[in-house]
């Protein structure tokens, strides 16, 4: 157990719908980092936040957006769902005191199917 | 942006053999390079790391060896066992401009019993 967790496990939704993904991050890391998995594309980087700022941006669609919250968890939205929008979403976390190369620690991830 | 570019994409080992997966970065700027294990339907752990100012480490049967001139790092697993078979990524960051990594496309590797 890495001590990052993430809910749903699983998500089913239709095209076109919202979903919101949540992830809370281990005890005392400030840093959180979501990453898309899928099956063309491999491991994505999308987004990372800072105590609560946006720090990096990489791959992430308009259609997704993500925020963290004063207690540190973090929520990714996505919204207008498409069938390529299903993967794995994992959160990662790391306390990113300034450190080289902290360890990204992930979460469980959740499964999102599109239909 | 970096580029993480990964070789084989699979790999079958007869257990008791050692294993070999190579991963070329493109940014020199780059200062930390890990490697995640990921098995079946699970989230990818950490097994090792190097950063940029370290040619090679060690822990136990796994070892990463990092040519910055070359821009290139390495995994050996060696004394492979049934319970080494999973998908390897490897990843680079740049630890002081977010962190974010970047990952090559994994190996999947078979370890025969």
């Amino acid at each position: 157990d890495s001590g990052v967790t993430q809910t749903p496990k699983h998500l089913i939704t239709a095209t076109g719908q919202r979903v919101t993904l949540r992830c809370s991050p281990r005890s005392g890391d400030l840093s959180v980092y979501w990453y898309q998995q899928s099956l063309d594309q491999g491991l994505q980087f999308l987004i990372q936040y800072y105590n609560g700022e946006e720090r990096a941006k990489g791959n992430i669609l308009e259609r997704f957006s993500a925020q963290q919250f004063p207690d540190l968890h973090s929520e990714l939205n996505l919204s207008s769902l498409e069938l390529g929008d299903s993967a794995l979403y994992f959160c990662a976390s790391s306390a990113d005191s300034g450190r080289a190369g902290e360890t990204q620690y992930f979460g469980p991830g959740t499964r999102l199917l599109v239909l | 942006g970096e580029n993480v570019e990964q070789h084989p994409s699979t790999l079958s080992v007869q257990e008791g053999d050692s294993a070999v997966i190579k991963c070329t970065y493109s940014d020199s700027a780059s200062n930390y390079f890990p490697w995640y294990k990921q098995e079946l339907g699970k989230r990818p752990q950490l097994i090792i790391d190097i950063r940029s100012n370290v040619g090679e480490k060690k822990d136990q049967r796994i070892a990463v060896t990092l040519n910055k001139t070359a821009k290139h790092f390495s995994l050996h697993i060696t004394e492979t066992q049934p319970e080494d078979s999973a998908v390897y990524f490897c990843a680079a960051s740049i630890w002081n401009a977010g962190n974010m990594l970047t990952f090559g496309g994994g190996t999947r590797l078979m370890v025969k019993p």
